[in-house]
């Protein structure tokens, strides 16, 4: 099982606000910040949000980023049917085991 | 614009060992560190460590420790990741992404095509 711990799956129709949580612990996201990634199908990864709320150029403001303590959540709003894809949510853990990247399991999102 | 682009496809049987490149443009080569990431097929993305190219220093993932090599290449701006006795359960799409200029730093941008390894008898 992931270290952090997202829903396997979502819904939602067009037009419609969706949110993905991502729950870790204080040894990642209680202390490093949360990257989201978009992976369409067949295609790579690709960076969406990073240090929590921060949108790399080209990628809509509906996607939006926050952290709580040991939470984060990516909200999509006025959702479109291109936005149908797998979402993760990474950081860097830092434990008695070292310093690493953990990433969620994955959340697929369905526009219905 | 920035760009990285992985060797092809390979099938290995099981004990061998696989080397997969990412060549690197765009962008001064030494200034960020390197990561791999892999995928098995139908689940999620799975870290398995990182290179800083400018001076060739290494973390693994533990869980990859003792079986995986990454090393580069200055000359010509190409990372490689070298996993070793390989078994049925490597058999994972591998990505190089580029991070950050420190080492702690997630923003994986961008990311290679990916590289299917088959390991398969």
């Amino acid at each position: 099982q992931s270290v952090l711990t997202q829903p396997p799956s979502a819904s939602g129709t067009p037009g419609q606000r969706v949110t993905i949580s991502c729950s870790g612990s204080s040894s990642n996201i209680g202390s490093n910040v949360v990257n989201w990634f978009q992976q369409l199908p067949g295609t790579a990864p690709k960076l969406l949000i990073y240090s929590n709320n921060q949108r790399p150029s080209g990628v809509p403001d509906r996607f939006s980023g926050s952290k709580s303590g040991t939470s984060a959540s990516l909200a999509i709003s006025g959702l479109q049917s291109e936005d149908e894809a797998d979402y993760y949510c990474a950081a860097w853990d830092d434990s008695l085991n070292g310093l690493y990247v953990v990433f969620g399991g994955g959340t697929k999102l369905t526009v219905l | 614009q920035v760009q990285l682009v992985q060797s092809g496809a390979e099938v290995k049987k099981p004990g061998a060992s696989v080397k997969v490149s990412c060549k690197a443009s765009g962008y001064t080569f030494n200034s960020y560190f390197m990561h791999w990431v892999r995928q098995a097929p139908g689940q999620g993305l799975e870290w398995m460590g990182v290179i800083n190219p400018s001076y060739g220093g290494t973390t693994y993932a533990q869980k990859f420790q003792g079986r995986v090599t990454m090393t580069r290449d200055t000359s010509t701006s190409t990372v490689y990741m070298d996993l070793t006795s390989l078994r049925s359960e490597d058999t994972a799409v591998y990505y190089c992404a580029r991070g950050g200029p420190q080492q702690a730093s997630a923003r994986f941008d961008p990311w290679g095509q990916g590289t299917l390894v088959t390991v398969s008898s």
